[in-house]
């Protein structure tokens, strides 16, 4: 398997501008989530999913920020627009969660946005 | 309080030594905790995750977990520089769903 798929790795955009994270999570896994890490605040929950539907959000920090799973293979963060506070890493991970205690999340390579 | 805590260091240890690592959380109904490298640049990767009370080792590394405490620590034993990372503590919190909550990390450097 070739891991949790982010793209694009990199992205300098200019404040104002629209962004979109996209994410390919492992296959088979029902459960994707969504990360910032900056040197502030460290890596911070902002959304995750079960099954495709957004279970929990309280972590995204504005209402510029928006996530969609269309399907289980897929799943985007935007922030329209963007605000030079954003700037940071963002990380996708996904596991599996059945029945019992939680299980280990699968990071990916992270996008790091730097927002002029 | 953030749900998880850690001391963000840096945490310097000599080449041989042992590591310890410590966090704490807030929900006592918190099931299962992990332990995350993250070395500079890259993405964290799964160390370790511990669920019972105890201790649980694997190779050099052992997880400590105390419920009655809220208190999870990781040893790193005869340290190698390779070792130097931040180290990220994670919190399953109950209410199931898989939601994990890390702590800001703490950066560990061992020195030759």
């Amino acid at each position: 398997d070739a891991g949790v798929i982010q793209s694009p790795r990199h992205e300098v955009t200019e404040m104002g501008q629209e962004v979109t994270l996209r994410c390919k999570p492992i296959s088979g896994h029902n459960s994707l989530f969504w990360y910032r890490q900056t040197m502030m605040r460290g890596l911070e929950l902002l959304i995750y999913f079960n099954n495709n539907v957004p279970i929990d959000d309280s972590g995204m920090p504005e209402d510029r920020f928006s996530a969609k799973m269309p399907n289980a293979s897929f799943s985007t963060l935007k922030i329209q627009p963007s605000e030079p506070r954003d700037s940071a890493v963002y990380f996708c991970a996904s596991s599996f969660i059945g029945q019992g205690a939680n299980t280990e999340a699968f990071f990916g390579q992270g996008t790091r946005l730097t927002v002029v | 309080q953030k749900e998880v805590e850690q001391n963000s260091g840096p945490l310097s240890v000599p080449e041989g030594a042992i590591a310890s690592l410590n966090c704490t959380y807030s929900d006592r109904g918190s099931q299962s905790f992990f332990w995350y490298r993250q070395y500079s640049g890259k993405s964290p990767e799964l160390i370790m995750f511990i669920y019972s009370n105890g201790d649980k080792e694997d190779g050099r590394f052992t997880a400590q977990l105390n419920k009655a405490s809220q208190y999870v620590s990781l040893l790193i034993r005869d340290s190698q520089p390779s070792d130097s990372a931040t180290y990220l503590c994670a919190g399953g919190v109950s209410g199931g769903y898989n939601k994990l909550i890390f702590g800001a990390g703490t950066r560990l450097a061992v020195h030759p």
